[in-house]
This record gives C-alpha cells, structure tokens and sequence, in this order.
C-alpha cells in the first residue's frame, strides 16, 4: 500500500481564518514532507519532518506552522495567509531522509487552497 | 550546483504515437538519484522511477522506458503507443547529497497532451 491521503481536498479561507491540513500514511515512513505547488511549476519544498522532528524548513512565513503528532500523521495549520497562498498543498512521504537508496516520496493527492 | 533542465514545455501528439520526454540533470557529486514522476490532471503526483547514478541501465516498464545517459547527463522518458491516459505533466527530479542534502531538485516539468 502507497498510499498518503490528505484532507480536506479543497478549502476557501479568508485571510483572518484559522484551517488546519491533514496528512496520513500508514507504510512506516519516517520522513513526511509538506510542499506548495502554484500553477504550471513544480513543488516547492516547505517543511521536512524526518523521525518525527523538524528537519528542515525552508525560510517559510510563520503563518505556516507544522505539526507532525506521530510518525503517521502531518499537520499543517494555517493562520492569516494571504491571496498569494492559494497553491496546492502536497504532502508526501520517505521510507528514510537518510537513506537515499530508497529515497522516492509518495505524494497525496493534494489539497487545493484558495484564500480570498 | 545541481540542476534539473527539461527544455519541452509542451508536447502534444496523437494517440499511439511514440513520445519521448528529456532531462538533463547537472551535479559535481558522483553518487546521486535520478527520478520521473507523473501529475496527471488531478494533482496527485505518481512516482515513475528512481535510478542511481551507479545503474546505467535502461529500464523498461510496458510501454515505458528510460535511457540514462552519464555521458550526455541526460535521462530520458519515452513512451510507446501512446495513450489518452498518459496526458499529464512529467517532472523530472535528481537527488544528491550536496546542498540539497538528498532533497529533491526539480525540474520545469512537461506538459503532454495526447489526443484522441
């Protein structure tokens, strides 16, 4: 099973909500990560939780804030984001950061994020 | 520094055509982890393949095949008797353990469009 699920698939928030995104996979993963894809680019890197500790983060705004409660489970909650934050959100998982022979990330489905 | 180049933005052919898909990739590092993955329309990015930098082998599955190149720096996606269902975008992503430290560089992405 390769399966990551994200929830919820589709959110409108304005710009002084408080919404969380979800991310589960149950293959034993101990890296999970959280991009932003905007339209017609690649994923941009956001967080990387390796072991259930933040490993890196790459220089995102502190409206972004990440939370991984278990080695199955990533959060990312959401606080006074701004239009240019509507992007999909991509969560995926790694067998091991530090293993790169078996270093290829299974992605969720997204969650498609609109802030008006 | 590492660099991820797919010079087609866009490819559209029609249906059972043969396509092939470019990347050339640049790193100083002699151990490093190449990778196709697939966005089809809904979002959800679908890994392809990893290969290692130690592995010029080719690699065939059905109707899709690699060719690596360490000579070109180029890996090379194509696929046979295409299919509606192949429309998506392709990235390809390489993997080394210099700046990135094993984090994934991206390439553009290719759009392919088959039609019926």
């Amino acid at each position: 099973d390769t399966e990551v699920t994200q929830t919820p698939k589709h959110l409108v928030m304005g710009m002084t909500n408080k919404k969380s995104l979800k991310c589960e996979q149950h293959m034993g993963h101990r890296a999970m990560y959280w991009y932003k894809q905007k339209a017609k680019k690649p994923p941009e890197l956001m967080f990387v939780y390796s072991y259930e500790k933040l490993s890196i983060n790459e220089s995102v705004p502190s409206r972004f804030s990440p939370e991984c409660p278990n080695s199955s489970l990533l959060n990312l909650h959401l606080h006074a984001l701004q239009p240019e934050d509507s992007a999909l959100y991509l969560c995926a998982s790694s067998q091991d950061p530090f293993d790169p022979g078996e270093y290829e990330q299974y992605f969720g489905p997204g969650t498609r994020l609109t802030v008006t | 520094a590492q660099k991820v180049t797919q010079a087609q933005t866009e490819i559209s052919v029609v249906e059972k055509e043969d396509v092939t898909l470019d990347c050339v990739y640049e790193t100083r590092d002699t151990t490093y982890y190449l990778f196709w993955y697939k966005q089809p329309p809904s979002g959800e990015l679908v890994f392809l393949i990893r290969r290692n930098s130690f592995d010029e082998q080719n690699e065939i599955s059905g109707r899709y095949s690699w060719n690596f190149q360490k000579s070109t720096s180029s890996f090379n996606f194509t696929i046979t008797a295409s299919q509606v269902v192949d429309s998506a975008v392709y990235f390809c992503a390489l993997s080394d353990g210099s700046d990135s430290n094993y984090q994934l560089i991206w390439g553009a992405g290719t759009k392919l469009i088959i039609k019926p």
